[in-house]
């Protein structure tokens, strides 16, 4: 079944530790998004790219990094994970951006020590 | 004042309830909007969209949308245990969506 996948499901890192998380779609969709969502909060869109093209969110913190290789995988990269990053992180994908579905993966949950 | 706007609840019926879950929005020129579910621990996924005025049905679930109050409204009926879930209501806006803060709601055998 074409799908969302992400890697891992679970992520413990260290404080200031940084960390990847993977996502992988088989959808063969232009758009691949990345949010961060905290407990009983709403999804927060961090970035998105239309096929190459990156789109960061203004009050994205540097502290996020994103890179997409191919069409079929995106990473998200923290580079020094505070406390106040622990978070279910989200990858969707949609087929365009105009109001398309979006389609989500499970999530990482990530926890930082 | 946040764009579209949900109760977080928690909310807690019985089962074979209906249930009713709102969102208000802010800008009335807001046309499509989306409800997602969002099992525990799991990603969201696409529930129901619904264009302009009007209501639209699948099932037991009705999507309403009231532009002159600004209101969206998830109606389920018959509601059961396997409907326990977050439920988020989102617009697309410029190539992402912006999400209600999400309802919990709890289905009770």
């Amino acid at each position: 079944d074409a799908m969302v996948i992400q890697n891992p499901r679970y992520q413990v890192t260290q404080f200031g530790k940084p960390v990847t998380l993977s996502c992988s779609q088989t959808l063969n969709h232009n758009v691949m998004y990345w949010y961060q969502q905290k407990s009983s909060q709403a999804p927060k869109l961090l970035f998105h790219y239309y096929d190459k093209d990156f789109n960061n969110e203004a009050d994205t913190p540097d502290n996020f990094q994103s890179r997409r290789p191919n069409t079929s995988f995106c990473f998200l990269d923290i580079r020094s994970p505070g406390l106040g990053d622990a978070a279910m992180y989200l990858c969707a994908t949609s087929r365009g951006a105009s109001g398309d579905t979006q389609y989500f993966g499970p999530g990482t949950r990530l926890t930082v020590l | 004042q946040k764009e579209v706007e949900q109760d977080p609840g928690p909310l807690s019926v019985p089962e074979g309830a209906i249930v009713s879950l709102n969102c208000t929005y802010s800008n009335s020129a807001f046309q499509y909007f989306m409800w997602y579910r969002q099992y525990s621990r799991k990603g969201p996924e696409l529930l129901m969209y619904t264009y302009s005025s009007g209501n639209k049905e699948d099932g037991r679930f009705t999507a309403q949308v009231d532009k002159s109050s600004k209101y969206i409204s998830l109606f389920i009926r018959d509601s059961q245990p396997s409907d326990s879930a977050t439920y988020l209501c989102a617009r697309p806006q410029g190539g992402k969506l912006i999400f209600g803060q999400g309802t919990e709601l709890s289905v009770k055998p």
